[in-house]
């Protein structure tokens, strides 16, 4: 199984938006609705931010938000803050019942 | 809360089989499926695979041929076993509840693959 495709990094000002992309194939993140969204600090455990798409875990900032369409998730970071400034990985179920993750998204807060 | 914690030897030599033991506190193991992720230094996340309860197991293809995982329900602990480790099995493993594909996580634990 391929990694998911994100881009390496995404930047933005705080109180912008920003939005990370995650794009697989019909055999996982198109053929599904279980794919999560992890943020992961310099050295920490990644922590879950969305499930199935678009739920959030309790005791996640609303600013989180995820989406899909076709082939391709997204995760959207409104309100952009200091802390904001970590790795983000998605993550989807697959047809093969395994799960494969994304090659990783660095958010920088400018 | 349910609480992770990851154990095993530190250091593995090469061609020999690291084993690493998950242990689950403050709740049941049951009717759960445990995963197991690990990350090479300044590397992405790789899923390596998870186990339910019942012992039904799904591995990652790419390790599938030296993984195996087992739960032991009378311990609240399950387990990882890799065989013929080399050096680009060195990383941090985490063991997860694969809820919502990873609800709660261990703090990870590193392993290094040496002579």
């Amino acid at each position: 199984q391929s990694a998911l495709t994100q881009p390496a990094s995404v930047s933005g000002s705080p109180g912008q938006s920003i939005t990370i992309s995650c794009t697989g194939t019909s055999s996982d993140v198109g053929g599904y609705n279980y794919v999560s969204w992890y943020q992961q600090h310099p050295g920490k455990a990644p922590k879950l931010m969305i499930y199935e798409v678009s739920h959030r875990p309790s005791g996640v900032s609303n600013r989180f938000s995820g989406s899909k369409s076709g082939n391709t998730a997204s995760l959207t970071i409104s309100g952009l803050q200091a802390e904001d400034e970590a790795d983000y990985y998605c993550n989807s179920y697959t047809s093969s019942s395994t799960r494969v993750f994304g090659g990783g998204t660095k958010v920088t807060v400018l | 809360q349910v609480q992770l914690q990851e154990s095993g030897p530190g250091l593995v030599k090469p061609s020999e089989t690291l084993s690493l033991t998950c242990t689950v506190s403050g709740g049941s193991i049951s009717n759960y499926y445990w995963s197991w992720i690990r990350q090479p230094a300044g590397k992405g996340l790789e899923w390596i695979g998870r186990v339910y309860t019942s012992g039904i197991t799904n591995y990652n293809p790419s390790l599938k041929s030296r993984v195996t995982m087992s739960v032991d329900t009378s311990k609240n602990q399950f387990s990882l076993k890799l065989t013929s480790v080399t050096a680009a099995d060195t990383a941090v493993y985490y063991c997860a509840r694969d809820y919502y594909g990873g609800d709660i996580w261990g703090q990870g634990t590193m392993v290094t693959v040496s002579s």
